[in-house]
């Protein structure tokens, strides 16, 4: 069954740095997104990629955040300049077309920015 | 805004027993519920989903939800819990009308003893 996948599944980066989280959405989905679980709290939606631009954000992606399809295959997130509060587990999820609503998710990677 | 609640942290309950976890939404137009499953250091895993037609929706794994629009809530629910269904639950909404992106709940960890 194919899957979203996502790498690295840890990333560890100093305050300031950028970075940027890789996924892999199924095959022939056509909506993207990411979404981020600190800690103990909720998933929180970021952002929402349809037909390589972005559809719908979030009050937290803000201009340290972009997100990008470079190919066909990979969708990627960058944070700019990490703070000590982007330290979170970062999801990315695909949906296959128009008229279906269930989001498929990756397994995750754990952001740690000390 | 689109709300959701999970009002138990916890939930435990003997295999073979009948389990129950419980969500309510808030929402300005129709609903889009889902229920999605976490297992230890894998991503949320679609269980089932509401969109339209019959209260009762089954899904994956023998669970299934019930929709209740007067008490706008959309508890899961099986007859008979497994060892193997330990895991954390998010229930999930989806605006038809306004954002449309999902808003999940705290999570609610599910505990079943054998």
């Amino acid at each position: 069954e194919p899957e979203v996948t996502q790498t690295p599944s840890h990333q560890v980066t100093q305050m300031g740095q950028e970075v940027i989280l890789r996924c892999v959405p199924i095959s022939n989905h056509l909506y993207f997104y990411w979404y981020r679980q600190i800690l103990g709290q909720k998933v929180e939606f970021l952002v929402s990629f349809y037909n390589n631009e972005i559809s719908e954000k979030s009050e937290i992606f803000d201009d340290q955040f972009s997100v990008e399809r470079p190919d066909g295959s990979n969708f990627t997130l960058k944070i700019r300049s990490t703070k000590l509060e982007d330290s979170a587990m970062y999801f990315c999820a695909s949906r296959p077309r128009q008229g279906t609503y269930e989001q498929y998710f990756g397994p995750g990677t754990r952001l740690t920015v000390t | 805004a689109q709300s959701v609640a999970q009002p138990e942290d916890q939930v435990n309950v003997a295999e073979g027993n009948p389990l129950t976890v419980k969500c309510t939404y808030s929402v300005s137009g129709n609903p889009y519920l889902f229920w999605y499953v976490q297992y230890p250091n894998r991503g949320l895993q679609f269980l089932l989903k509401y969109i339209t037609g019959d209260n009762l929706v089954k899904g994956s794994y023998g669970f299934e939800a019930e929709f209740n629009k007067s008490q706008t809530s959309f508890h899961l629910k099986k007859p008979s819990a497994l060892v193997s269904d330990s895991a954390l639950y998010f229930c999930a909404v989806r605006d038809t009308t306004g954002r449309r992106a999902l808003t999940f709940g705290s999570g609610t960890r599910l505990q079943v003893q054998p």
